[in-house]
């Protein structure tokens, strides 16, 4: 089965500087790989997703990065800005199963 | 508005009586998902639905049972609930190999 960790519960960043959320996985077998952004009182939102066959996926602030060898991925905001203080979850679907499989998440604080 | 609406928002009850949370989406996405949030756990899939008629369990469905008689609705039953199943509960729907859209969450209290 394939299990998705995020090992860091927080994360404290300064304004404008660059935050780096990561997710280690066991399985090597995988379609996707979503973020999914969380503000409290509110469904968790889709923020960015990579394909097994790339490396790197960017869309405006936001890019996440793949390492296939290493099991690892990250999401990296630059600049980081208030509006980005949430908790964000990594997980892992298989691509026609439609199951979704989630990390523990991560609590990112943006400190002006 | 696309959404994904969920009710009861909260809810605080005791064990054994049955409940409820009804699920409803109006974009006339064909699968649907409940899933429920724990600390330190992230959200766990309870049960899912391909279509109408189609459900089946996802890693958590004990002590949980679904319907999908009609395509925007997605209720979660809970025949006999008991203080294990208090949590906080997302129900979600998408095209198939789409992005899930997630309601806002019900806040189960089992005393």
């Amino acid at each position: 089965d394939q299990q998705v960790k995020q090992n860091s519960p927080s994360l404290s960043v300064q304004e404008g500087r660059i935050s780096i959320l990561n997710c280690d996985y066991t399985n090597s077998m995988f379609d996707y790989f979503l973020w999914y952004k969380k503000y409290p009182a509110e469904g968790p939102t889709f923020l960015i997703s990579i394909s097994s066959i790339k490396d790197k996926n960017e869309d405006g602030r936001f890019t996440v990065f793949l390492n296939k060898s290493a099991k690892h991925l990250s999401l990296h905001i630059v600049p980081s800005q208030p509006g980005d203080s949430a908790v964000y979850f990594c997980s892992w679907e298989l691509q026609g199963a439609q199951k979704l499989v989630f990390g523990q998440g991560t609590r990112l604080t943006i400190n002006p | 508005e696309a959404q994904v609406t969920q009710n009861p928002r909260y809810l605080i009850t005791v064990t054994g009586k049955k409940l409820t949370v009804t699920c409803s989406q109006n974009m006339n996405h064909e699968y649907m998902s409940w899933y429920r949030q724990d600390p330190g756990l992230g959200l766990r899939q309870i049960y899912y639905s391909m279509n109408v008629e189609v459900t089946d369990k996802g890693d958590v469905p004990e002590g949980y049972k679904v319907s999908r008689k009609e395509k925007r609705n997605f209720p979660l039953i809970l025949e006999s609930p008991s203080p294990n199943q208090t949590s906080l509960y997302f129900c979600a729907s998408s095209w198939t190999n789409q992005p899930q859209h997630f309601g806002d969450g019900t806040r189960l209290s089992i005393l």
